[in-house]
């Protein structure tokens, strides 16, 4: 069973360009959710998802960032007209339906804009 | 506001000899996490304990936990090189949705 997945490892991305992060949970995971974290910090929260509708996007910044999760295909995190302050680590984690309390956490994605 | 606080924020011990780190939270917890971040890498996750528990072992890890001063530790026990990460505590704050993760602990282990 292979873990979460998240692709590219490494994106670079100039100033006002858009950023597209995937994930793929663990097989039979229903729960997605996606951290930050900015250079020596910890990981804080952005949203919660579950197939096709987002449960808590408390995290999330009001502009310029959205997530979804398809009923098929991957967790995306989008992120248009990316600024400097958007360089950080991006992290989805998953957990099986039923059990929110154990995320596991895939490699994540290092984001930086130039 | 942030849960999770992790003491120190850098710790560097010699092989062999064990590790303490501390973390302070502010709600009431379902569950409290450590996980281990290497530089650069993802998280692992290393032991969960719960609300009615107040100590736990893995290996060489030991976690306590008190609720009535909102506080948990992280003991590794005859260190090692490969111990050398960041650790991080993490809280459920009762929602069970999102973790509080800290700052965290950067532990070095000399060899």
């Amino acid at each position: 069973n292979a873990g979460v997945m998240q692709n590219p490892r490494h994106l670079v991305r100039r100033r006002g360009q858009e950023a597209r992060l995937r994930c793929s949970p663990m097989k039979g995971h229903s729960h997605v959710y996606w951290y930050r974290q900015l250079p020596e910090e910890g990981l804080k929260f952005m949203v919660y998802l579950q197939k096709e509708n987002i449960i808590d996007e408390s995290g999330m910044p009001k502009e310029r960032f959205s997530a979804e999760f398809p009923k098929e295909g991957p967790s995306i995190l989008r992120i248009q007209q990316v600024v400097r302050g958007d360089s950080a680590a991006y992290f989805c984690a998953s957990s099986p339906p039923g059990v929110p309390t154990r995320q596991y956490f895939g490699p994540g994605t290092r984001l930086t804009v130039t | 506001s942030q849960q999770g606080e992790e003491d120190p924020q850098a710790l560097s011990i010699q092989e062999g000899e064990n590790a303490t780190m501390n973390c302070s939270y502010k709600t009431s917890i379902n569950n409290l996490q450590w996980y281990r971040q290497n530089s650069g890498r993802g998280l692992v996750h290393l032991i969960l304990i719960r609300s009615n528990e107040r100590e736990k072992h893995s290996g060489r890890l030991r976690v306590t936990l008190d609720t009535s001063k909102k506080s948990s530790s992280l003991l590794i026990t005859a260190s090692r090189a490969a111990d050398t990460a960041s650790y991080f505590c993490a809280t459920d704050a009762g929602t069970g949705n999102q973790f509080y993760f800290g700052t965290g602990t950067s532990l070095t282990v000399i060899p």
